[in-house]
């Protein structure tokens, strides 16, 4: 099955670029994910990007994708406080469910 | 529309209860999963429907666990005999494949707690 790995914590200070990083090791992953998760709420779809693409843009948010390395990344433009929350990436692997890494807390300082 | 939604956001039960859950997901979305979510990790998948069909379970699904989905609308998730290792946040989360879109959006989840 996919494993999926984060770092756990991202502290940046605000107006600064957030970038967060994921590895996956199932190359079948037809779409990969990032989801932003507030304390005690539920997930919240950030974007995603289809496995045939290297890059994603929308608004703050910039998604890159390298395949060889099997590697994830989140940038987050000019970060501010309401940016922080746990981010979750993840992957279909080569069904519909997703598996998700274990989330990067990003913290945001003024 | 107004998301996927929950039903209840909290649950506390003494050990050996029973609890069901609701998830009611997008309209018209024919898919719908179930995923558990336990502190400090990410969500892990439970079991999905693709209308009233339960297409996959986890190992995870023990057999105390059963969902059901029986119009292929909202869905139940119950869980018989609680024990303490069940307390978690339930999420469930609905997607539109008929039309290709690979998004999955999630409710808000129902946290339970076994005492």
């Amino acid at each position: 099955g996919e494993d999926v790995e984060q770092s756990l914590f991202l502290s940046v200070r605000e107006g600064d670029s957030s970038v967060i990083n994921c590895t996956y090791t199932d190359s079948s992953s037809t779409y990969l994910y990032w989801y932003k998760q507030e304390p005690g709420a539920g997930l919240q779809l950030l974007t995603y990007i289809f496995s045939n693409m290297d890059m994603k843009q929308d608004q703050r948010l910039t998604v890159l994708l390298n395949k060889k390395d099997k590697h994830l990344s989140l940038r987050i433009a000019d970060t501010q406080t309401g940016d922080s929350a746990i981010y979750f990436c993840a992957g279909t692997g080569g069904g519909n469910k997703l598996t998700f890494g274990t989330g990067t807390q990003l913290k945001v300082e003024l | 529309d107004t998301g996927v939604s929950q039903n209840p956001r909290h649950k506390i039960t003494k050990r050996g209860q029973n609890v069901t859950f609701r998830c009611d997901p997008i309209s018209e979305h024919n898919r719908l999963y179930w995923y558990r979510q336990t502190l400090g990790q990410g969500p892990e998948f439970l079991t999905y429907f693709q209308n009233e069909a339960q297409l996959e379970k986890s190992r995870l699904l023990s057999d105390r666990f059963s969902a059901e989905r029986p119009k292929g609308s909202f869905s139940t998730l119950e869980i018989q005999r609680t024990e303490q290792g069940d307390s978690a946040m339930y999420l469930c989360a609905s997607s539109d494949r008929d039309r290709g879109s690979p998004e999955q959006y999630f409710g808000p989840g129902t946290r339970l707690t076994v005492t």
